[in-house]
């Protein structure tokens, strides 16, 4: 019972380094999300896959690039990174899209820290 | 976009005490979330609920639509209750656009 599982969990990155963070969902779902965490702020969205081969911004884009590997993999990576991107970062799947009632599931997260 | 209010922003109660948390929502929206968030750990779905009240334990979970206000309470709190209860909405007609989430409720409760 795996659930959602995203590597790694800890990541230190310089500057301009660039990065994959991993997301495998073993539920069938068909949608997948990646939210980043700041302090005194809720989780914002990056980036949404409704299905296999979509994907769509969510209102945090910027720096960011996504793959839909496969139905269960969702892969977020930082091209250059800078200190503004560092956070904690989940990623959540479901059955259907978000809007639609269906219940979330989140990773364990991945904190991040850009020196 | 949806503005999503959640109080107390912090809390701390002594063990046995009856908890409430209150989230409250600007627009109309098709489903709630409430979530539960350990220090250091992920995020666990508690509740979702679209209308009425949803029991699990010792954990209510209540919706008012029309007054877009929701109520997660907990009774006779423990210390393992201790966490960061998030409210999340889910927009009304679908959509793209994820969930909205409110800054969450530092819960402490202690022995």
């Amino acid at each position: 019972n795996a659930g959602v599982t995203q590597t790694p969990k800890f990541q230190v990155l310089k500057t301009g380094q660039s990065m994959t963070l991993q997301c495998a969902q073993d539920m069938n779902h068909n949608s997948m999300y990646w939210y980043r965490q700041d302090p005194g702020m809720g989780l914002r969205l990056i980036y949404y896959s409704a299905s296999e081969g979509t994907t769509d911004k969510g209102e945090v884009p910027n720096g960011y690039n996504v793959s839909r590997l496969n139905k269960r993999e969702f892969s977020l990576r930082l091209e250059s990174a800078a200190p503004s991107q560092t956070s904690v970062y989940f990623c959540a799947s479901s059955e259907m899209g978000q809007g639609t009632n269906t219940e979330a599931f989140f990773g364990q997260g991945t904190r991040l820290t850009v020196v | 976009k949806n503005e999503v209010e959640q109080s107390p922003q912090n809390l701390t109660a002594q063990e046995g005490e009856f908890i409430t948390i209150n989230c409250s929502y600007s627009v109309g929206i098709s489903a709630l979330h409430w979530l539960q968030q350990h220090p250091g750990g992920g995020i666990v779905s508690l509740f979702m609920l679209s209308s009425g009240k949803k029991k699990h334990g010792r954990l209510i979970a209540t919706i008012n639509i029309q007054e877009k206000h929701s109520s997660l309470h907990i009774t006779a709190s423990h210390p393992r209750d201790s966490a960061v209860y998030i409210c999340a909405v889910d927009p009304s007609g679908g959509g793209a656009d994820g969930l909205t989430f409110g800054k969450g409720t530092h819960l402490i409760i202690q022995p």
